[in-house]
């Protein structure tokens, strides 16, 4: 079945500095895929959907500049937290976007990364 | 717009009972729909889905769900509960059909079994 993996699973930053996650689909191609932020005992909620070679589009709320999505190939898509705060931690999931059969898609998720700033 | 409705935060049966999650949807266009069940520290993972096709979904590990319209309802359902089945449990509904695009999750419900 589509793999997606995350790495780093677990990091802690200081305040202050700049964080990268990255998202793997790793046997499959996805030209979509899509960041989602959980905070405690929450649903998902998305961030940005993210289209390889091309800008993400960033959900109402979200600073584009604040996290930084490059989808530079068919199966890497990363995040990245820049001058992360206290309140940046959270659990950060991504999926890739794939066909399940026929015109179908779905995605598929990664385990996530755990990001918390001291 | 679309979203969806957990109704029950949190919900306990006895191993071997049957479970049931609700799940109430809103959306403009028929919608896909979703149930993921989440393990603690963990990333999400489908148990079924319904596009469309036949209205009562059967997924992985024992879990199903029926599509009804006339409710705008999608409940999870197994008929026994195993300890395994404790995690959290959440409906989804996608907009777009063909091409599943951003999926709208429910608050999530929390599964406890207790023996």
């Amino acid at each position: 079945g589509a793999v997606v993996s995350q790495h780093p699973s677990w990091v802690i930053c200081k305040s202050g500095t700049s964080v990268k996650i990255e998202c793997r689909s790793l046997d499959f191609q996805a030209t979509t895929m899509f960041w989602y932020r959980q905070f405690p005992k929450q649903s998902l909620m998305l961030m940005a959907t993210s289209n390889e070679g091309s800008k993400a589009t960033y959900e109402q709320g979200v600073e584009k500049d604040k996290f930084l999505i490059n989808h530079a190939s068919l199966t890497l898509s990363t995040l990245t937290v820049t001058s992360a705060h206290p309140e940046d931690s959270s659990f950060y999931i991504c999926s890739a976007r794939a066909l399940a059969g026929g015109s179908s898609y779905e995605q598929y998720f990664g385990p996530g990364t755990r990001l918390t700033v001291t | 717009a679309q979203s969806v409705t957990q109704l029950g935060s949190h919900v306990s049966v006895s191993e071997g009972a049957l479970v049931l999650l609700r799940c109430n949807y809103s959306s403009s266009v028929p919608p896909y729909l979703f149930w993921y069940v989440q393990y603690p520290n963990q990333g999400l993972q489908l148990l079924l889905k319904y596009t469309s096709a036949a209205t009562l979904v059967k997924g992985i590990n024992g879990f199903e769900a029926e599509f009804k319209k006339s409710e705008t309802s999608f409940h999870l359902t197994k008929p026994s509960a195993h300890m395994s089945d404790a995690a959290e449990y959440f409906c989804a509904v996608s907009e777009y059909t063909g091409t599943a695009s951003k999926l709208t999750f429910g608050t999530g419900t929390r599964l406890q079994v207790t023996l």
